[in-house]
């Protein structure tokens, strides 16, 4: 079955430093997804990204899509403690109906 | 606007019993997914539903959980009997759309088992 990779597992960062996290998939995506779960909450949809190489940014958030629409990254400037949480991407393998998750990237900010 | 209601919020139950979970997802929304979140992991899909019908339940282990949407509206998630290895957090999520671009997944707040 489709299988979707997130490395790193964790990441300390100083507050003010970047972040990244990437997203690998075993099959080529119709689309992919990102969301953000604060520690005891529930995920919560940031994006949603469709084509191929398509970029789209949020304030500090910056979301890339592959050319391939194998991969894809969240990357954050100049962190903030509001930050801290994981952060899932989760694809639709092309032909499937399935939201397939990462293991997310916990993303700790130290103040 | 109301967001997807689940309950209970906490479980505790010993192995081999029964529990079920109840989700109530936005008014409108056609797609209504169960997950199963383990401590530390990503959200596993048990099962998705589009209106009345399920679309995929490949990952629910069909000998011991079972689920429906009567009615096309609000689901139940059962497991019967339960194992140690099904303590986790079960997100139930919907969305307007379906398919396979089925746009933003709304989770509720998850109904947290633990199974002694």
């Amino acid at each position: 079955g489709q299988q979707v990779m997130q490395i790193p597992q964790y990441q300390h960062v100083q507050e003010g430093e970047d972040f990244t996290t990437y997203c690998n998939s075993s099959t080529t995506l119709s689309n992919i997804q990102w969301y953000k779960q604060r520690p005891g909450g529930h995920p919560v949809f940031l994006i949603q990204l469709v084509k191929s190489g398509e970029v789209k940014k949020q304030k500090r958030l910056t979301f890339q899509f592959g050319e391939a629409k194998k991969n894809s990254s969240l990357h954050i400037t100049a962190t903030q403690t509001t930050d801290v949480g994981t952060y899932f991407c989760a694809g639709v393998g092309a032909g499937s109906y399935q939201l397939t998750f990462g293991k997310g990237t916990k993303l700790s900010v130290i103040p | 606007e109301a967001g997807v209601a689940q309950s209970p919020r906490y479980k505790i139950i010993e192995k081999r019993q029964s529990v079920a979970f109840w989700c109530n997802p936005i008014s409108g929304h056609a797609t209504l997914y169960w997950y199963q979140q383990i401590l530390g992991q990503g959200p596993k899909l048990l099962i998705q539903f589009q209106n009345n019908g399920v679309v995929d339940d490949s990952q629910l282990p069909k000998d011991r959980f079972s689920a429906e949407r009567l009615k096309g509206v609000d689901s139940t998630l059962k497991i019967q009997p339960a194992k140690l290895e099904d303590s986790a957090v079960y997100l139930c999520a919907s969305s307007l759309g379906g398919g396979p671009n089925t746009g933003e997944l709304f989770f509720g707040e998850g109904s947290r088992l633990t199974v002694l």
